[in-house]
């Protein structure tokens, strides 16, 4: 049972160049999010969805963009990469339900924009 | 909006000495309370759901307890191996919101 598998793990862009991370979760999960982690400020939430064809922005989606065409993927994409977009990027998914359920998270995707 | 802190930001014991790490947060129809650990290089590892006010849960030498506008992470007497970054994180909505974390040193 694999959880949740982030591609790649690492990846070194030029400023202008654009890329796609993927999560795929094998848990037939509702929920997938994707956060970055920066040095002193935690977990900050990107863009999130509820299921197959849903998007919906989090706290920083500015510079990026997201796709979920198969309920077990999530795309991140990076249109024109920024030095500001250094940063460990982490993909999470979770069951849903009206009660909040934990989140499973991949093992990171670490990208260095130079 | 919806807001998490944690305090400390770093947290040094000695081995056996207990202590607690604090996460105060301000929601609107909080869905759950999690704790997470994190070790370096790696994703964060879920520890505890909390669902509502009074509610503790224990794991090892760790327990959580949750009021109304903040949850604890007690930990007793912690090893070196107890050594990580502590995350907690609230639902209110369908996301999920982060506070910065404490990262604890635990000193042999």
């Amino acid at each position: 049972n694999a959880g949740v598998t982030q591609t790649p793990k690492f990846r070194v862009l030029k400023t202008g160049q654009s890329m796609t991370l993927l999560c795929a979760q094998d848990m037939n999960h509702e929920y997938m999010y994707w956060y970055r982690q920066d040095p002193g400020m935690g977990l900050r939430l990107i863009h999130y969805s509820v299921g197959e064809g849903t998007t919906a922005k989090g706290e920083v989606p500015d510079g990026y963009n997201v796709s979920r065409l198969k309920k077990q993927n999530f795309l991140l994409g990076l249109e024109s990469a920024a030095p500001s977009q250094t940063s460990v990027y982490f993909c999470a998914s979770s069951y849903s339900g009206h009660e909040g359920t934990e989140a499973f998270f991949g093992q990171g995707t670490r990208l260095t924009v130079v | 909006e919806d807001q998490v802190t944690q305090s400390p930001e770093a947290l040094r014991l000695q081995e056996g000495e207990s202590s607690s790490l604090n996460c105060s947060y301000t929601v609107s129809g909080l869905r759950g309370l999690f704790w997470y650990r994190q070790d370096p290089g790696k994703g964060p590892e879920f520890l505890f759901t909390l669902y509502s006010a009074g509610e503790e849960k224990e794991k090892e030498r760790l327990k959580a307890t949750l009021t109304k506008k903040e949850s604890f992470l007690h930990i007793t007497a912690p090893k070196p191996e107890d050594s990580a970054t502590y995350l907690c994180a609230v639902q209110a909505g369908n996301d999920m919101r982060f506070g910065a974390g404490t990262r604890l040193t635990v000193k042999p």
